[in-house]
């Protein structure tokens, strides 16, 4: 399997409040992706990195932020988390240029905004 | 804006080939089209990927039609470890925001 690691796996917060997630990643990709996934949405993309300090929204960004400060690590953050925010976020990574692919997927975060 | 169409759900026996269709008749010439399958619970797993040409790798083939209108995912001997939500996508290369789909989903019977 891919060395990617999200954390945590599990959250629930509380209305209001700031939330960050985490990936990590041993794989040195320069492309890391945040996606959100709900029923009848599919997968859904948020935000993605492609270097320390590059990033870009996606087709949902909006009550999302994101910090890639070193090539292993993009952190996603609910500056205050709302009930619409409940999802399972999945980050991925991948090579990036002309065969840039998502390549691998982590096993995903369940958030639980109550 | 589908760009794909695929049917919701198919069934195939363990042992055979399961053929997973994709319409994609908008498709156009710098759009490359993907496979992607997503296990109960799990963050999907990229399968292949093609431009024109067919493809095959260890866990399947893509075969795309002349035209490129369709394509079809090939797993040539289907397990029940491959029941799962297969998901057809086509992006322009250098496109970052990779579209997923509702998907096929493919049970696999024993």
């Amino acid at each position: 399997d891919a060395g990617i690691t999200q954390s945590p796996r599990h959250k629930v917060t509380e209305t209001g409040t700031p939330v960050t997630l985490r990936c990590h990643q041993t794989e040195n990709h320069r492309y890391m992706y945040w996606y959100r996934q709900d029923p009848g949405h599919g997968l859904r993309l948020i935000h993605y990195s492609y270097g320390v300090k590059d990033t870009d929204k996606g087709e949902v960004s909006d009550g999302y932020s994101v910090s890639r400060s070193k090539t292993e690590d993009f952190l996603l953050t609910l500056e205050s988390a709302t009930s619409s925010q409940t999802s399972v976020y999945f980050c991925a990574i991948g090579t990036g240029g002309v065969f840039s692919v998502q390549a691998f997927f982590g096993q995903g975060t369940r958030l639980t905004v109550v | 804006d589908a760009k794909t169409t695929q049917p919701p759900s198919m069934d195939c026996a363990e042992g055979r080939a399961a053929n997973l269709p994709c319409n994609h008749s908008t498709i156009s010439g710098n759009e490359y089209v993907y496979w992607y399958r997503q296990i109960h619970s799990q963050g999907p797993q990229y399968i292949i990927h093609g431009l024109k040409n067919n493809e095959t790798n260890e866990m399947a083939s893509l075969i795309i039609t002349e035209d490129r209108k369709s394509s079809t995912l090939i797993l040539p001997h289907a397990t029940l470890r491959d029941t799962a939500v297969y998901y057809c996508i086509v992006r322009v290369e250098g496109n970052n925001d990779m579209r997923f789909g509702a998907g096929t989903r493919l049970t696999v019977k024993p």
